[in-house]
């Protein structure tokens, strides 16, 4: 099963409401990743957060780690209609050798203007 | 600066056939991953290559799959007798070294068997 679990599956919005989007994982980690992926396209990395933080901010990103109940969300503010895309949390695992990022399913997000 | 390159884009093959998915990384990015994409779903990994040493093969599905990165750059990933569980979206990544470094993707090869 997958690593990551991301929450809700799909979520849509008016332009300017906020969207916040889960991601829980079952092994400890290194860090916590947040991918975004337009349709057609591949992933753009968006923010890093690493195991011994627990929040941080991007322009209009906001990510928070809670490694005590190993879930992280994503929040974005004021959204647009060009934040529509999936978003996808990946963890990279610890006692692995390298990065290793792990993906889940990801969240459709759709904004509407 | 120019990021990852995958060819071909789409690539649509008769169940059987052998194919061989390319992947230019980002120069100086010493590390390279593979990953598969079925519809609806996550990333599934497949192999990692750091420098010259030898790759993580663990995430390959089965021995029909093989990847060689010549000269510590362009990769090439190789499917041998595909089948039609093998279509997917296959996802190619560099990243500098480091264990905090963020994947650079391409925008990926669709595989269709037919």
């Amino acid at each position: 099963s997958q690593q990551g679990e991301e929450d809700p599956q799909a979520l849509s919005i008016q332009e300017g409401e906020n969207a916040t989007m889960n991601c829980s994982y079952k092994t400890s980690i290194n860090n916590l990743q947040w991918y975004r992926q337009n349709s057609g396209r591949g992933l753009v990395h968006l923010i890093l957060i690493r195991s011994n933080e627990r929040e941080k901010h991007s322009g209009r990103l906001r990510v928070t780690l809670d490694t005590s109940k190993k879930s992280s969300s994503l929040l974005i503010t004021a959204s647009r209609a060009a934040d529509t895309a999936s978003y996808f949390c990946a963890t990279d695992i610890m006692n692995t050798g390298f990065q290793k990022l792990v993906f889940g399913t990801g969240t459709r997000l759709l904004v509407s203007p | 600066g120019a990021g990852v390159s995958q060819s071909p884009s789409n690539k649509v093959t008769e169940k059987g056939k052998d194919v061989e998915l390319r992947c230019d990384p980002i120069s100086g990015h010493t590390a390279l991953y593979w990953y598969r994409q079925s519809l609806g779903q996550g990333l599934e990994f497949l192999i990692y290559f750091q420098g010259n040493s030898a790759p993580d093969k663990s995430g390959l599905p089965s021995d029909r799959f093989s990847a060689e990165r010549t000269g510590g750059s362009v990769s090439t990933l190789t499917i041998q007798r595909t089948q039609q569980e093998d279509s997917a979206v296959y996802l190619c990544a560099s990243a500098r070294p480091g264990r905090n470094s963020p994947l650079h993707f391409g925008n990926g090869t669709r595989l269709t068997v037919t």
